[in-house]
């Protein structure tokens, strides 16, 4: 079974670029997550997808972050536009539903560095 | 609001030691822990997972948790770590609704 796919895996851009990262959760999952990891620290969510629809992003800055998950499948988070805090991974994962029993599958990441 | 503490950053021990990395955690509603491991060069994959029932959990690889509600703490423990348990872990817990919150994570480095 193929795991979460994400892409790229390293991204190096100057500030006030923009910037995206693509995630393909497993098939058949309906929950996917996006979460931003800093060095030494824990995942942090941004927004996580029940099909196509956003059930929380309270997280997410919606001044510069944006996300969609067309047709409930595959999701870009954006970024536009960056800045030198937002060096980071990006992390991906999805779930057999969002019930809170249910094991989060992630991605390998996206590192993003902003120069 | 949810938290997740970690009390060590980075462990070091030799092989066949026991292991016991503390995590503490602050919710009023249903608890919800789990633990997480990374291995290098490898995704965060889920090693095991209290939600209700026996609070001793055991999980893959002879990892164990046991949560006590009087301390808020899901310890993790193995009572004789190898050197491929090298890795990073992460303590987390999830709200009823699915929101995860996840500690800062403890290296754990095994010597061979």
């Amino acid at each position: 079974e193929a795991g979460v796919v994400q892409s790229p895996r390293y991204k190096i851009i100057e500030k006030k670029q923009p910037v995206a990262f693509w995630c393909n959760p497993i098939s058949g999952h309906n929950t996917l997550y996006w979460y931003l990891q800093n060095l030494g620290q824990g995942p942090e969510l941004l927004i996580r997808y029940e099909n196509e629809e956003a059930v929380d992003d309270s997280q997410l800055p919606k001044d510069r972050f944006s996300a969609e998950r067309l047709k409930g499948v595959d999701s870009t988070l954006k970024i536009q536009p960056a800045e030198l805090g937002d060096s980071a991974v990006y992390l991906c994962a999805s779930s057999l539903g969002g019930r809170v029993g249910n094991e989060q599958f992630f991605g390998p990441g996206t590192r993003l560095t902003v120069l | 609001a949810q938290s997740v503490s970690q009390h060590n950053h980075h462990v070091i021990l030799s092989e066949a030691a026991s292991l016991e990395l503390g995590c503490n955690y602050s919710y009023g509603g249903t608890v919800n822990l789990f633990w997480y491991v990374q291995y290098p060069g490898q995704h965060l994959q889920l090693l095991l997972k209290y939600f209700s029932g026996d609070p001793l959990v055991k999980g893959i690889k002879g990892f164990e948790a046991e949560f006590i509600k009087s301390k808020f703490s899901f310890n993790l423990r193995k009572p004789s770590v190898q050197w491929s348990d090298t890795a990073e872990y992460f303590c987390g817990h999830a709200t009823n609704a699915g929101k995860s919150t996840f500690g800062d994570g403890t290296t754990l480095t095994v010597k061979p």
